[in-house]
C-alpha cells in the first residue's frame, strides 16, 4: 500500500518568512496529492491540492509543487501570519481505484511566531 | 462549498455504553464517506470506507462488530461504537467524497468521544 512520509514534524518560522513543508510518496499510482490544515480540536480543512499531470499550483500565499519522478511533493507558504498555525498534513490518494482513500503524512505542527 | 456536519461534537459514556455518531453532508450527496479516529498528536488513521447502500469496508485491525457502520443514504453516514472501553477515547472523524469528484474529500469537524 501507499506510505506517505513528512517532514519536518515541527517548524517555527517568524512572520512573514516562508515555510515549506515536504512529502515523499511511495505508490507511483497515486495521483492526487491534497494538502489540509488543521486547527486544534477541529476536522482537517483542504488548502490546496495537486494532481498527478500538474507539477504546481499556486492559491495566493500557498503552492505546492510535485515532483512526480521522485514522488515528492511541497507545501510552500509565503509571508506568513500567526494565523497560519496549525498543524499541516499532507496526503496521497489514487483516485481512480480504492474510492480514493487517502494516505496521509505525519504531520507538520507550524508555529509563526510574531 | 461543500459542507459536512458531525453530530455530536463531544460526548461523553460510560464503560460498556454504546454511541452513534452521525457524518452528515449537508449541501451534497456522497456516494463514499470515510471514518477516521485520530489520537492526541497523531495522524488520521482511516478506520473505514462506507459506500451508500452497500457494507462498509474496514482497515486492516480495526474490528467491523465493535465499530458499527452505516450508510443509508447519500446524505448520511453513522459510526457506532458498541461496548466502549477507555481505549476507544478519542476523536472520531468523517469525511465525505462528493458523486460529481472523485478526487475532494470534505471532512467534518470531528467528535470528541471520551470514555469514563
Amino acid at each position: 500500500g501507499e506510505n506517505v512520509e513528512q517532514h519536518p514534524s515541527t517548524l517555527s518560522v517568524q512572520e512573514g518568512d516562508s515555510a515549506v513543508i515536504k512529502c515523499t510518496y511511495s505508490d507511483s499510482a497515486s495521483n492526487y496529492f491534497p494538502w489540509y490544515k488543521q486547527e486544534l480540536g477541529k476536522g482537517p480543512q483542504l488548502i490546496i491540492d495537486i494532481r498527478s499531470n500538474v507539477g504546481e499550483k499556486k492559491d495566493q500565499r500557498i503552492a505546492v509543487t510535485l515532483n512526480k519522478t521522485a514522488k515528492h511533493f511541497s507545501l510552500h507558504i509565503t509571508e506568513t501570519q500567526p494565523e497560519d498555525s496549525a498543524v499541516y498534513f499532507c496526503a496521497a490518494s489514487w483516485a481512480t481505484d480504492s474510492w480514493g482513500k487517502l494516505q496521509f503524512g505525519a504531520g507538520t505542527q507550524v508555529v509563526v511566531t510574531p | 462549498g461543500a459542507v459536512v456536519s458531525q453530530h455530536p461534537s463531544r460526548v461523553i459514556c460510560k464503560s460498556g455504553t454504546s454511541v452513534k455518531i452521525e457524518c452528515r453532508s449537508l449541501d451534497f450527496q456522497a456516494t463514499t464517506m470515510f471514518w477516521y479516529r485520530q489520537f492526541p498528536k497523531q495522524s488520521l488513521m482511516l478506520m473505514a470506507t462506507s459506500n451508500e447502500g452497500s457494507k462498509a469496508t474496514y482497515e486492516q485491525g480495526v474490528e467491523k462488530d465493535k465499530f458499527l457502520i452505516n450508510h443509508a443514504s447519500l446524505t448520511l453516514s453513522t459510526l457506532t461504537v458498541t461496548s466502549a472501553h477507555p481505549e476507544d477515547s478519542s476523536f472520531y472523524i468523517c469525511s465525505a467524497l462528493p458523486e460529481t469528484n472523485a478526487y475532494e474529500q470534505y471532512f467534518g469537524p470531528g467528535t470528541r468521544l471520551t470514555v469514563t
